[in-house]
């Protein structure tokens, strides 16, 4: 089916370890962004891109970064992963802001 | 910076019941606003999407208002069923990026 794959669905980071996680959309949809949710604090976008080869920050973009080589994936890393960075991370695709956002079923990350 | 939120934070109710759910924004500069529903552990489902020129947007038993003038948007569900039962959140899209509210949680008892 169409849509937003997240991977991977579940991982378990030392203090210090590096990963990546993989957004990939079928859609051909030009905007795609990054949200981590933590309880009581909502979605947060951590980085987005308006295109292939472009990314800009987000309103938490420390100790992640991104790229956006192709048009169907965007990638988060994380150079050096933090027990702060314990999370649920949702990727989200659209067409064009006026459009909805589809958004991927999360990864759960967690740091210890 | 867009600011939204969502009152109240946790609903619970009767099978049967209409439920009420609602959303205010600071910034009424939106392109749209969307409303998902988020169950324990899952990803976001879309419900409904209002375009800013738009006054309602209806699925179902499902009805959402949008007054952008006045920041607000409430979304309507009619005769509960228990597996309404989920966290619903409220977002809306201005700039580049998607703003979300806390969500309210929503319990409908058998």
């Amino acid at each position: 089916n169409a849509g937003v794959t997240q991977t991977p669905k579940f991982r378990v980071l030392k203090t210090g370890q590096s990963m990546t996680l993989l957004c990939a959309q079928d859609m051909n949809h030009e905007y795609m962004y990054w949200y981590r949710q933590d309880p009581g604090m909502g979605l947060r976008l951590i980085h987005y891109s308006v295109g292939e080869g472009t990314t800009a920050k987000g309103e938490v973009p420390d100790g992640y970064n991104v790229s956006r080589l192709k048009k169907q994936n965007f990638l988060l890393g994380l150079e050096s992963a933090a027990p702060s960075q314990t999370s649920v991370y949702f990727c989200a695709s659209t067409f064009d802001r006026v459009y909805g956002y589809t958004f991927g079923s999360g990864t759960r990350l967690t740091v210890v | 910076k867009q600011e939204v939120t969502q009152i109240p934070a946790a609903l619970s109710v009767p099978e049967g019941e209409n439920l009420v759910l609602n959303c205010s924004f600071t910034d009424s500069a939106i392109y749209n606003l969307q409303w998902f529903r988020q169950d324990p552990g899952k990803g976001l489902t879309s419900l409904l999407l209002i375009q800013s020129s738009q006054r309602e947007q209806t699925s179902g038993r499902l009805n959402a208002s949008l007054d952008k003038s006045s920041g607000r948007s409430t979304l309507y569900i009619a005769a509960s069923q228990p597996g309404d039962s989920a966290t619903y959140l409220c977002a809306v899209s201005n700039d580049y990026k998607l703003s979300f509210g806390a969500g309210t949680t929503v319990t409908v008892r058998a």
